[in-house]
């Protein structure tokens, strides 16, 4: 049973860049048929994705979030990571990892991470 | 983008009612339509995808039903595990989006 762990600051500052990294476990970041996402929620609030990435390192992004997000792979620690440039308080929220699956009769997130509350703040 | 609206917003129910949420799609998404069920401070967890089929694992109490702009889910016999938040989300195209929620609450 794969397992995904989200690691990564609690507090960020206005204007600064987030970094999450999300550990893989019982399965590869590299396997075919799995995209490897990021999402958040804000608190209280519905879900949002923010973008993902292949194994080929294909990368599909939200395009609410313009040119501020990037996700990359690193396939020999199996993780994959998040960064967002420019926060505001708005990207105050809990971010997940999680695994899409793409194939068959199946096209969804079929595992997620615990999350990862980050709060914007001076 | 695909708007995704959920009704009801919130919804009090007793153990044993059956229960039905919908989910509606701003276009037609085929059967893209995915639910979810998300519990206070825990990750989302997937219940149904493609509209109507039940994940590994997920009690048979829950369905689901519809294809093109119209989606139901039915949990056939409330459990006291079922009180929970759930969320529609379509996989039709990119930017993946999900419904506001729906609160369900006991009664």
């Amino acid at each position: 049973q794969v397992q995904l762990q989200e690691s990564g600051p609690g507090l960020v500052k206005p204007s600064e860049t987030l970094s999450l990294t999300c550990t893989v476990s019982g399965g590869s970041v590299s396997s075919d048929n799995y995209f490897w996402t990021w999402i958040r929620q804000p608190p209280g609030k519905g879900l949002e994705w923010l973008g993902y990435i292949y194994n080929s390192g294909n990368t599909y992004y939200n395009p609410s979030l313009k040119s501020r997000v990037t996700v990359s792979v690193e396939a020999s620690k199996n993780q994959f990571s998040l960064k967002l440039t420019s926060l505001t308080a708005a990207d105050t929220a809990v971010y997940y990892c999680a695994r899409y699956y793409s194939g068959g009769n199946k096209y969804c997130f079929d595992s997620w991470g615990q999350g990862n509350l980050v709060t914007v703040s001076s | 983008d695909i708007q995704m609206t959920q009704s009801p917003s919130s919804l009090s129910a007793s153990v044993g009612d059956r229960v039905t949420i919908s989910c509606r799609a701003s276009q037609s998404i085929s059967s893209f339509l995915n639910w979810y069920q998300q519990k206070p401070g825990k990750a989302p967890k997937l219940l149904i995808y493609t509209a109507s089929r039940l994940e590994s694992g997920v009690p048979s109490r829950f369905s689901g039903s519809g294809s093109g702009t119209d989606f139901t889910l039915t949990i056939s016999s409330l459990q006291p595990e079922d009180f929970a938040t759930y969320y529609c989300q379509q996989s039709h195209s990119i930017p993946y989006t999900f419904g506001q929620g729906t609160n369900l609450e006991i009664k």
